[in-house]
């Protein structure tokens, strides 16, 4: 059976310094990924979503950016974190929901920038 | 891309069957129409979806209207376990991108 992994769980990180959050997928190959932002009280916002190695598309234009180095890795970064980063990340996978495939969702990093 | 209304938040009593609509008036031929839910600080979990049919699972059934344009999430036997919010998303043809909107928040009255 597939599973995602998310870590870590939880964050805490000083404004300025840089974030690395790292999502694997087990039991399944090429999947599309996907991540997500949620800020406190409000709905999921797309970040950046995957459908291939290296293949990466934004939607969000902002200090926050995504690689795909493995078929099943799926990395967020940042440079240099922002007060506005905080908010509860998400990643997710999908085989292809054009095809009638579901996402499937890690259980998130909650991150607090201070 | 197909956009999705739902009511910002509903109320139903537990034992009784929660009935959640979905506008999606723009949809096209080939779109599916996904449901999930976020329970409070957890990912969301995937309920149902479906393209033309009415579908039924363990957890729920949709129905959808002949004309496409609406559907309607039905939890049969609401339980306090079932308050989170539904979200109602639609798949965009020609691309991968998935997005979601501000979902129906369900309270489920003891």
């Amino acid at each position: 059976s597939q599973t995602i992994h998310q870590w870590p769980a939880t964050l805490v990180q000083p404004v300025g310094s840089p974030l690395s959050l790292e999502c694997t997928v087990e039991g399944t190959s090429n999947p599309n990924l996907y991540w997500y932002r949620q800020a406190a009280g409000r709905g999921l916002q797309l970040l950046f979503y995957s459908v291939g190695i290296g293949q990466i598309s934004s939607e969000v234009p902002q200090n926050l950016s995504a690689s795909r180095p493995q078929d099943r890795q799926f990395i967020l970064s940042s440079k240099k974190l922002l007060l506005s980063d905080s908010g509860f990340y998400l990643c997710a996978w999908s085989v292809s929901p054009l095809s009638g495939s579901p996402l499937h969702f890690g259980n998130g990093t909650r991150l607090t920038v201070t | 891309d197909a956009k999705t209304t739902q009511p910002p938040s509903m109320d139903c009593a537990e034992g009784r069957a929660a009935n959640l609509p979905c506008n999606h008036s723009t949809i096209s031929g080939n779109e599916y129409v996904y449901w999930y839910r976020q329970i409070h600080s957890q990912g969301p979990q995937y309920i149902i979806h479906g393209l033309k049919n009415n579908e039924t699972n363990e957890m729920a059934s949709l129905i959808i209207t002949e004309d496409r344009k609406s559907s309607t999430l039905i939890l049969p036997h609401a339980t306090l376990r079932d308050t989170a919010v539904y979200y109602c998303i639609v798949t965009p043809f020609g691309n991968e991108k998935l997005t979601f909107g501000t979902g129906t928040r369900l309270t489920i009255i003891p």
